[in-house]
């Protein structure tokens, strides 16, 4: 699987959006980015996946360069709750279940 | 059930001491996944499940680390001769996938089982 470079910590008011970076410049043509996120105390959760084209649920937005070499993860309107260490995840669509590699991700702190 | 379940949520052993953690996964996921967390540290793999059996055991650090599946749904992940360095949150998750190339494979994680050995 690829691997992912992000900056490891990143400051947000409360209320403006949250752009988190991800360069994975080394992705293959079959490989998905991944979004998950760790609050303190809790297991990772799972906010957003997408293989090329930009994505939005109700969590947040991806959005995935045209060469695919690097994405931002964007929360609109960031609060206090989205505190949080952010993980990309890049990983080949293989057939099956296999695993995700974790590095070591962006430490986002939202603040008032 | 509602989400994945582990227990016990914290243990302290002594070094040297077999230990258990046990993961309930969501009800109907077919893959489960051991992880473990250092302090500072991204989640580190240790071995998935596909079903009852290990479809990819090679994150297990050495053979004092075990998991098992019997039933294809309950996971027990033991350690044992614990070390100091074994101190850590381990996770575990599970997923739905089924198989084939069309989608992704989404994780969902408990919250952890924080073994300290003193």
């Amino acid at each position: 699987d690829a691997k992912t470079t992000q900056p490891p910590s990143m400051d947000c008011a409360e209320g403006r959006a949250a752009n988190l970076p991800c360069n994975h410049s080394t992705i293959s043509g079959n490989e998905y980015v991944y979004w998950y996120r760790q609050i303190h105390s809790q297991g990772p959760q799972y906010i957003i996946h997408g293989l090329k084209n930009n994505e939005t649920n109700e969590m947040a937005s991806l959005i995935i360069t045209e060469d695919r070499k690097s994405s931002t993860l964007i929360l609109p309107h960031a609060t206090l709750r989205d505190t949080a260490v952010y993980y990309c995840i890049v990983r080949g669509n293989t057939g099956t279940a296999s695993k995700l590699t974790f590095g070591t991700g962006t430490r986002l702190q939202v603040t008032l | 059930g509602a989400g994945v379940s582990q227990t016990p949520s914290n243990k302290v052993t002594e070094k040297g001491k077999y230990v258990e953690l046990r993961c309930d996964p969501i009800s109907g996921h077919t893959a489960l996944y051991w992880y473990r967390q250092s302090l500072g540290q991204g989640p580190e793999f240790l071995i998935y499940f596909q079903g009852t059996g290990a479809a990819d055991d090679s994150g297990l650090p050495n053979d004092r680390f075990f998991a098992v599946r019997p039933e294809g749904s309950v996971s027990t992940l033991k350690i044992q001769r614990t070390e100091r360095g074994d101190s850590a949150v381990y996770l575990c998750a599970s997923s739905s996938f089924l198989g084939g190339y069309s989608g992704a494979n989404v994780l969902t994680f408990g919250a952890g089982s924080r073994l300290t050995v003193l």
